[in-house]
């Protein structure tokens, strides 16, 4: 596609059940992030893929959080046993960034997935 | 840690005229790069400008410009002839190793 997709749109759960929140990267962009924003405020990275290097899981804040990219293709980032305070909308990026001889590569954003646990 | 502040959560400016957002950043790496990021309502976030720290330049597109002072570890986005579409949340963001965003700043542009 054109530009950066992600599904669904809009998720409402119930808290304690778990959420799978998809995106589709630029095709060739080697670099994927997912960003958490919660309602008013700005992004808070959780997770980066870089190629086949391990991920820079730095951002994810509890071990409910975890995502996976098969090579440089789609990502899924799962939320287990959802909380209220997970709550927010769930941002991909994409970038052909590689390393940080190219870290001025653009990213681009896909729309989001707004999460609502209940 | 790589840490992006800014210290303006709203501004607002009347159309035609000009309008500086604010943004600071901390780090110990030479080499990173700098971006203005604009999300309006529709959430989409688009890139305003970006600068390479190594380019002494400010960069400029169009009716953007920013001010980066590397010394004190400044980057603010000047918005010249404001329009109506430019209404939105504005991050400053800091790439090297990893990504940063500050908390965004909500121009609200008056007619």
């Amino acid at each position: 596609g054109a530009g950066v997709s992600q599904s669904p749109s809009n998720k409402v759960t119930e808290k304690g059940k778990d959420v799978e929140l998809r995106c589709d990267p630029i095709s060739g962009h080697t670099a994927l992030y997912w960003y958490r924003q919660r309602l008013g405020q700005g992004l808070e990275f959780l997770i980066y893929f870089q190629g086949n290097s391990a991920p820079d899981k730095s951002g994810l804040p509890s071990d409910r959080f975890s995502a996976e990219r098969t090579g440089e293709s789609v990502s899924t980032l799962t939320i287990q046993r959802t909380q209220q305070e997970d709550s927010a909308v769930y941002l991909c990026a994409s970038s052909s960034t590689l390393g940080l001889a190219g870290g001025g590569e653009t990213q681009y954003f896909g729309p989001g997935t707004r999460l609502l646990v209940l | 840690a790589q840490t992006v502040t800014q210290s303006q959560p709203e501004m607002s400016v009347q159309e035609a005229e000009t309008v500086t957002l604010s943004c600071t950043y901390d780090t110990s790496e030479s080499d990173y790069y700098l971006f203005w990021y604009k999300q309006p309502p529709s959430r989409q976030m688009i890139l305003v400008i970006r600068q390479e720290a190594y380019k002494q330049q400010n960069a400029t597109e169009n009716r953007f410009s920013v001010n980066f002072q590397k010394a004190a570890k400044s980057f603010s986005l000047k918005i010249s002839d404001s329009q109506l579409g430019d209404a939105a949340m504005y991050f400053c963001a800091y790439r090297s190793l990893n990504m940063r965003f500050g908390a965004g700043t909500r121009l609200t542009v008056k007619p």
